[in-house]
């Protein structure tokens, strides 16, 4: 089962910041938040992921609660091309680098002109 | 750099049959992983290999089998083929070797089963 909790869908405004939020409550000291996406037809694609520091890159940003139960993705700008299914996942962590995805059913992001 | 190459993009077998699917990792990935995506299951992981081991197996019947090749190439074979089997089958690598860096999926192939 999905130890993540999103909300099915959510709209944004072009040109303006997307928060997407993700419950993790459960989730243990050990395991990382993900975050994919998937455009429709397309392979999911990697977007970002922390431990319980704030992580950005050139895609997002990445914020966890101090606690480490919830998560926001931040997209700064969201284009119509940002129109997917955004996946939140919490992974073990692998020494070995072996780990596999458990996709729960995502958030719909509708970015609107 | 070149990304994940699957093939082929679609494919229509009949119940029964067989199919093999073929997945070229990103150069100098290690690691491939293949997923199942069906509108009602969602994303399901199927197994991964390392450097020619199955090195994780998810809850899929025994139908359902990889393989992967000195080169990291990959591919995965479904047999006695049934309508459920109808999926989008996507193909992931990784660098494998420590730490958690994220996976790169291919396009995916549609398998149709009629």
């Amino acid at each position: 089962d999905a130890k993540t909790t999103q909300p099915p869908s959510m709209d944004c405004a072009e040109g303006r910041a997307a928060n997407l939020p993700c419950n993790h409550s459960t989730i243990s000291g050990n395991e990382y938040v993900y975050w994919y996406r998937q455009i429709h037809s397309q392979g999911p694609q990697y977007i970002i992921h922390g431990l319980k520091n704030n992580e950005t890159n050139e895609m997002a940003s990445l914020i966890i609660t101090e606690d480490r139960k919830s998560s926001t993705l931040i997209l700064p700008h969201a284009t119509l091309r940002d129109t997917a299914v955004y996946y939140c996942i919490v992974v073990p962590y692998s020494g070995a680098g072996s780990y596999q995805l458990t996709f729960g059913k995502g958030t719909k992001l509708s970015v609107i002109p | 750099k070149a990304g994940v190459t699957q093939t082929p993009r679609y494919l229509i077998k009949t119940r029964g049959q067989q199919v093999t699917l073929s997945c070229s990792p990103i150069s100098g990935h290690r690691s491939v992983s293949w997923y199942q995506q069906t509108p009602g299951q969602g994303l399901q992981f199927l197994f991964e290999y390392f450097s020619e081991t199955q090195r994780n197996k998810g809850n899929f019947p025994g139908r359902f089998s990889g393989r992967q090749f000195s080169n990291s190439r990959s591919e995965m074979n479904v047999s006695t083929l049934e309508l459920g089997d109808s999926a989008l089958y996507l193909c992931a690598s990784s660098l494998g070797t420590g730490g958690m860096t994220g996976y790169t999926f291919g396009s995916g192939t549609r398998l149709t089963v009629v």
